[in-house]
């Protein structure tokens, strides 16, 4: 089957580095994608990985493991704006990208 | 680049009445436009996709007859709410996508929000 988990929901203080873990499941795996959602909004595309390692981007990083079927985003420098919904999403042999629930992140002063 | 848009942003309507909603890819041309709806603290629950000029591939559970899809133009894909009833009151999300391979991201419209009373 195809699956996606990643944590409900994450807490984390202003300035501080948080990570957000993915791991998922997908038949014929063709990339992983994270995507940031404001309440209300639609989602943005912050990265997208398709080979093993790191991938820098300013504040934010994402890392993917396909032998381990796992992935996270790396948030620097928190600030209040990076209250949001973190979307983890795999793309099948499809092309069709498959869903995690979300991570909501809660930024405190 | 690589703008979607959405008309409209939001809309209220009548138990029973007909709704539609646009997505047009504004400087590019979306080979394939994906269609989603999302529930309040919820994620994206993919709909339907949709290639121009062909028919749109529903996923299991959505009804084609109710959710009516038409992709005429690589810029434009509509999709048509028929008979709408409170529990399709939703935010619904289009994207696109301009290639069909590599890292081709999806591109998201920025959604519009149906309340059916």
């Amino acid at each position: 089957g195809q699956n996606i988990d990643q944590p409900t929901e994450m807490t984390a203080t202003e300035g501080a580095i948080v990570q957000i873990n993915c791991t998922y499941q997908t038949s014929g795996f063709n990339g992983l994608f994270w995507y940031q959602q404001h309440a209300g909004e639609a989602p943005t595309f912050l990265s997208y990985n398709v080979l093993d390692g790191l991938e820098e981007k300013g504040r934010f990083s994402s890392f993917l493991s396909r032998s381990k079927g796992y992935s996270y985003l790396l948030l620097k420098e928190l600030q209040m704006k990076d209250s949001a919904s973190y979307l983890c999403a795999s793309r099948d042999s499809n092309y069709q990208l498959i869903w995690g629930a979300g991570t909501k992140l809660i930024i405190k002063p | 680049g690589a703008v979607v848009s959405q008309h409209p942003s939001w809309v209220i309507c009548k138990s029973g009445t007909s709704v539609k909603i646009e997505c047009r890819s504004l400087d590019f041309q979306a080979t394939t436009m994906f269609w989603y709806r999302q529930f309040p603290k919820q994620s994206l629950m993919l709909m339907a996709t949709s290639n121009e000029g062909s028919k749109a591939t529903y996923e299991q559970g959505v009804e084609k007859d109710k959710f009516l899809i038409n992709h005429a133009s690589l810029t434009l894909s509509t999709l048509t709410v028929t008979s709408a009833h409170p529990e399709d009151s939703s935010f619904y999300i289009c994207s696109a996508t301009a290639g069909t391979s590599g890292s081709s991201e999806q591109f998201f419209g920025p959604g519009t929000r149906l309340t059916v009373l």
